[in-house]
């Protein structure tokens, strides 16, 4: 696609409940990251993929915390048993390579995850 | 660790007037860059400009220029002739090394006056 997507834009789920939030990056961009922005806060990395490995895993907040790719496209971030400190922007961004001196970043437009 | 701090969580300017937005950051890295992204409330992050700290010479893009104090680890941004289109959260990054995560500043929110 032109840029790149995310969806929902918007999630409102109940504390202890699943959810997915879902990233379509720029085609061809091989390296996709999310990062969490919380209220007041600047960007939290959370993980990277290259094609569909993530090599790092630390930045993820917690083990209810996982995220996958598939096809060197789409990733899906899943967030279970969703607690209140979750409740967040969840933005992906994806790049031609890794590296932003040479390739430089897109940015989606976010997931606003609300947890009541 | 790299840190980037932000110390003005809010900025106000009058339209056409000059305002410069602070960030100060930290690494042992030698070879780093630094950049700057405008957040407006559609959330997407936009990249306004890029220093890479070999170059002395500061960026620059159309309003926007850098002031890079490299010794004093300082990286502040200047928005010249500010618009009401500039209103918007601003962050100060970092490059994080060979993942290609940034590290980001708390941001600072400019409110630009008519």
């Amino acid at each position: 696609g032109a840029g790149v997507s995310q969806s929902p834009s918007n999630k409102v789920t109940e504390k202890g409940k699943d959810v997915e939030l879902r990233c379509d990056p720029i085609s061809g961009h091989t390296a996709l990251y999310w990062y969490r922005q919380s209220l007041g806060q600047g960007l939290e990395f959370l993980i990277y993929f290259q094609g569909n490995s993530a090599p790092d895993k630390s930045g993820l907040p917690s083990d209810r915390f996982s995220a996958e790719r598939t096809g060197g496209s789409v990733s899906t971030l899943t967030i279970q048993r969703t607690q209140q400190e979750d409740s967040a922007v969840y933005l992906c961004a994806s790049s031609r390579g890794l590296g932003l001196r040479t390739h430089g970043y897109t940015f989606g437009s976010g997931t606003r995850l609300t947890v009541v | 660790a790299q840190t980037v701090t932000q110390s003005q969580p809010e900025m106000s300017v009058q339209e056409a007037e000059t305002v410069t937005l602070s960030c100060t950051y930290d690494t042992s890295e030698s070879d780093y860059y630094l950049f700057w992204y405008k957040q407006p409330p559609s959330r997407q992050m936009i990249l306004v400009i890029r220093q890479e700290a070999y170059k002395q010479q500061n960026a620059t893009e159309n309003r926007f220029s850098v002031n890079f104090q490299k010794a004093a680890k300082s990286f502040s941004l200047k928005i010249s002739d500010s618009q009401l289109g500039d209103a918007a959260m601003y962050f100060c990054a970092l490059d994080g090394g060979s993942q290609g995560n940034l590290i980001f500043g708390k941001g600072t929110k400019l409110s630009v006056k008519p």
